[in-house]
């Protein structure tokens, strides 16, 4: 299966820029990059997915290298609301079906 | 469209009784799970499905039963309610296979406290 590794926290300020990477260095070739968010009291929700290097949406942009051995999620000019647990997902599969697994993943703490 | 709904949002059960947690989607996706969240932590998966009639376990089962017997539907049992299963537990739907196409959808999920 593959891993990530995402830092358990971080602290910003509103109207900053926040960058989240995660380490996957097991990905392999078919797998896509995803990302949740995850407010309290509330299932996770997708924010973002990738392959190879840059997507962008309305709402964050997702940096992949080359060896797509990492990804950085970057979120501009962060509000309050965007105070959230953000997770790391890469492809996990059994048997050919795509199993989501999530860790611990980094939890978004934005100061006034 | 409703996405995924989980009933009840709230329980409180007693050590020893059963219950079962529902979950219904209505966007036709093959794949559905149950993860729980306890404090702190990420989501676990117990249980997941591939398809109505085929049913797996995740790194969490035991104590949990499941079955999945519609697309649509995929309830999660507590065979013998224990303290330790106080968690907060997701219901997630999405299409099967990988790839570019893997977008889970979660309910709002259910508090359950075991006394």
């Amino acid at each position: 299966l593959a891993k990530t590794t995402q830092p358990i926290s971080m602290d910003s300020y509103e109207g900053q820029e926040v960058n989240i990477t995660c380490s996957h260095n097991n990905i392999a070739t078919n797998d896509y990059i995803t990302w949740y968010q995850q407010f309290p009291s509330q299932g996770p929700r997708f924010i973002i997915q990738g392959y190879k290097t840059k997507v962008t949406n309305e709402v964050a942009s997702l940096f992949i290298p080359a060896d797509r051995k990492s990804s950085t999620l970057s979120l501009p000019r962060v509000s309050l609301s965007d105070t959230a647990v953000y997770y790391c997902l890469v492809g996990d599969y059994s048997g050919g079906s795509y199993i989501p697994t999530f860790g611990r993943g980094t939890s978004l703490i934005v100061h006034p | 469209n409703a996405g995924v709904t989980q009933t009840p949002k709230f329980q409180v059960l007693k050590t020893g009784q059963s219950m079962t947690l529902q979950c219904a989607q209505d966007m036709n996706h093959e794949y559905m799970s149950w993860y729980r969240q306890d404090p702190g932590m990420g989501l676990r998966l117990i249980h997941y499905s591939v398809g109505a009639g085929i049913t797996d376990q995740g790194e969490v089962p035991n104590g949990y039963n499941v079955s999945r017997s519609t697309t649509e539907d995929f309830p999660l049992r507590l065979l013998s309610a224990a303290p330790s299963q106080t968690s907060v537990y997701f219901c997630a739907s999405s299409y099967l296979f990988g790839g570019s196409d893997t977008e889970a959808f979660f309910g709002q999920g259910t508090r359950l406290t075991v006394v």
